[in-house]
């Protein structure tokens, strides 16, 4: 089973500010499979970056995803009000064919 | 647009069978996965499992002996049967669609509101 750590577990920060996640894999996987969303407070997921690198529809270019082999990131270049969330990462691929990191809450500073 | 929304029973009692079923609105159920996630009370995602329209299922090993999903594409409709439920199963259940192609992966694109599941006497 590919498990994924996101660090920090809490990041707290002002807007403004730019902000880094870390999801690091157990194993390598490709970064073809690595997804990342924001979730809010009583709302579902929604899909940020897929592919580790690419925008979803409608996403804002101040999110950006980077990585390969165990270590991907998700950056957010200028942080604005709406960005406080949880953030998780997601693998496809060995068994169990999807996984989440434990997420990262982002937090107002 | 593509819209998802969860259905079905939010109490369940131990040891009976939990069912929902997602229904898909604004496009077809065809050529995509379409898949379960639950999360707990102040908890992280967990998926569940998959089924592709044609059929075609995969689960997590955690809850394989106790999951069931399955699809009617007459009804634009995916539903869920996880059995035995203990208090351990509470959680917001969601229904998503995952892109998925041989070299290609588009994420969990769109998913439902969720709905809570308590398992209670």
């Amino acid at each position: 089973e590919i498990v994924l750590t996101q660090s920090p577990g809490t990041l707290s920060l002002s807007p403004g500010e730019r902000a880094t996640l870390s999801c690091r894999a157990s194993q390598s996987i490709s970064s073809t499979y690595l997804a990342w969303y924001q979730q809010k407070p009583g709302q579902a997921p929604r899909l940020l970056i897929y592919g580790a690198s690419s925008r979803a529809t409608g996403i804002p270019d101040r999110f950006s995803g980077s990585g390969s082999g165990t270590d991907f990131t998700l950056t957010i270049s200028r942080l604005e009000p709406e960005d406080f969330a949880v953030y998780y990462c997601q693998q496809y691929g060995s068994s169990p064919r999807v996984t989440f990191g434990q997420g990262t809450r982002l937090e107002i500073k | 647009q593509v819209q998802l929304q969860e259905s079905g029973p939010g109490l369940v009692k131990p040891s009976e069978t939990l069912s929902l079923t997602c229904t898909v609105s604004g496009g077809s159920i065809s050529s995509y996965y379409w898949s379960w996630i639950r999360q707990s009370p102040g908890k992280g995602l967990e998926w569940i499992g998959y089924i592709y329209y044609s059929g075609g299922t995969n689960y997590n090993p955690s809850l394989k002996s106790r999951v069931t999903i399955s699809v009617d594409t007459s009804k634009n409709q995916f539903s869920l049967r996880l059995s035995s439920v203990t208090a351990a199963d509470t959680a917001v259940y969601y229904c998503a669609r995952m892109g998925i192609g041989s070299g290609w992966y588009d994420g969990l694109d769109y998913w439902g509101q969720g709905t809570l599941v308590t398992v209670s006497s």
